[in-house]
């Protein structure tokens, strides 16, 4: 069935330092790939999605690449800030799927 | 657009009462989610509706829990009884479709506390 993995947090960083989070999928067909944010106390969040082959998809600074030759979608920010510190889930929603698969979620946490 | 809304915020109850937990979809959405998650488990996906029917209810841990979508605007999950193991926070969501390029919107969820 459906997948999806990302690597396993916690991560820390300082403010301005480069992000990348890792997420890898198995789907069959062409899936659409999501990014979700989830701020402390909070519901989670739309962040970013892409729906085919090569769309990079990017809201507030962070970008998704959708690489179907790898079957990934790492999410990336160049400079972060304190307010990013939360949690991120990688999800697909296969072709035929009426329900969306979710990651385990990565914890983010910077350091003024 | 008032979100997805879930009531109450914050529940704290003593095992063995019932608790029930309410949620309004986006007006025009027609599929409906509740989540659970827990530190422990993750975000469990308990029962997904769509245009007000459950699909797939896989996910309900027991007897305890049922849910109802009575109509396309109002959805209850209800535990009976409760127990303290089902202290979590329960989202509820909602999607515009069953198309693979629809997201879900989210509720800010109810936190349950069972003693």
């Amino acid at each position: 069935g459906d997948s999806v993995t990302q690597m396993e947090g916690p991560v820390t960083l300082s403010e301005e330092a480069f992000l990348t989070i890792n997420c890898t999928y198995t789907a069959t067909g062409y899936p659409s790939l999501f990014w979700y944010v989830q701020y402390p106390g909070e519901g989670l969040q739309l962040l970013l999605k892409a729906t085919k082959a090569d769309d990079k998809g990017s809201n507030k600074g962070f970008e998704a690449t959708y690489r179907k030759e790898t079957t990934s979608f790492h999410l990336e920010k160049g400079s972060v800030q304190v307010s990013d510190s939360a949690v991120y889930f990688c999800a697909l929603r296969g072709s035929s799927a009426s329900k969306i698969i979710f990651g385990s979620g990565t914890r983010l946490s910077i350091r003024p | 657009d008032a979100g997805v809304i879930q009531s109450p915020r914050h529940e704290v109850t003593e095992m063995g009462q019932e608790v029930t937990l309410r949620c309004k979809p986006i007006s025009g959405h027609n599929s409906l989610f509740w989540y659970r998650q827990t530190m422990m488990r993750g975000l469990e996906l308990l029962i997904y509706f769509n245009n007000n029917v459950p699909i797939d209810d896989s996910g309900m841990p027991e007897d305890r829990f049922s849910a109802k979508m009575p109509n396309a605007s109002f959805s209850t999950l209800k535990i009976q009884p409760s127990e303290p193991r089902d202290s979590a926070v329960y989202f509820c969501a909602s999607s515009l479709g069953e198309g693979h390029n629809y997201g879900y919107t989210f509720g800010s969820g109810t936190r349950l506390t069972v003693v």
